[in-house]
């Protein structure tokens, strides 16, 4: 079964919607949850690293005041990418990564994504 | 707004073939590597990893190759089925720091 769920699936709205999507993990408590973005054929691109119970880190290049990180507790972050914009329309990908333990990293599990379109 | 012009590498199979995907990474301090699948329209699966004290690891129906001298990765796919189609990423990471980096990706195409 799903290890990290994501919701919603696909957000259709209108230019200068607020949109809140959020990232459950289901299976493991997540101190340490990360935001992707991904346009159509390429690769994966790190938006963000989202820390419970502090602030999120954010990769050079994305606005922190744009997409909004909130890590309330150790099963859920959600992102929101505030007064969203056509540019703003891409394919959103969360992650949740295990505790580190003395094996050292694991497998970063994902969502399923979601499509965001802004009109 | 999105990119264009970018288009990923593409790997095409006949059914019942053998798989070969490579993976070229840049970081010789990477020490942690994992390959994922992606299908249309949805999040990265896990297929499997291997850590730098290995060369080799073998799971169901896939290899996994590390080469760390010329930074090279492979992921080998035995008797190649239609539900393997999809995009195969890599990714690395140092155990200090938990942010993954992705490969470019490549496409497989298993034909009939």
């Amino acid at each position: 079964g799903a290890v990290v769920s994501q919701h919603p699936s696909r957000v259709i709205c209108k230019s200068g919607t607020s949109v809140k999507i959020e990232c459950r993990s289901l299976d493991f408590q997540a101190t340490t949850m990360f935001w992707y973005r991904q346009f159509p054929k390429q690769s994966l691109m790190l938006m963000a690293t989202s820390n419970e119970g502090s602030k999120a880190t954010y990769e050079q290049g994305v606005e922190k005041d744009k997409f909004l990180i909130n890590h309330a507790s150790l099963t859920l972050s959600t992102l929101t990418v505030t007064s969203a914009h056509p540019e703003d329309s891409s394919f959103y990908i969360c992650s949740a990564a295990p505790p580190l333990t003395g094996l050292g990293n694991q497998p970063q599990h994902f969502g399923d994504g979601t499509r965001l379109s802004i009109l | 707004g999105e990119s264009v012009g970018l288009h990923l590498p593409t790997l095409s199979v006949q059914e019942g073939d053998n798989s070969i995907i490579n993976c070229a990474y840049s970081n010789s301090a990477s020490d942690y590597f994992i390959w994922y699948k992606q299908e249309s329209g949805k999040g990265p699966q896990f297929i499997i990893d291997i850590r730098s004290n290995m060369d080799k690891r073998q799971g169901q129906r896939v290899t996994v190759l590390l080469n760390k001298t010329v930074k090279h990765l492979s992921l080998q796919i035995a008797a190649t089925q239609p539900g393997d189609s999809a995009v195969y990423f890599c990714a690395e990471n140092r155990q200090a720091a938990r942010q993954l980096t992705f490969g470019s990706g490549t496409q497989l195409t298993v034909l009939p």
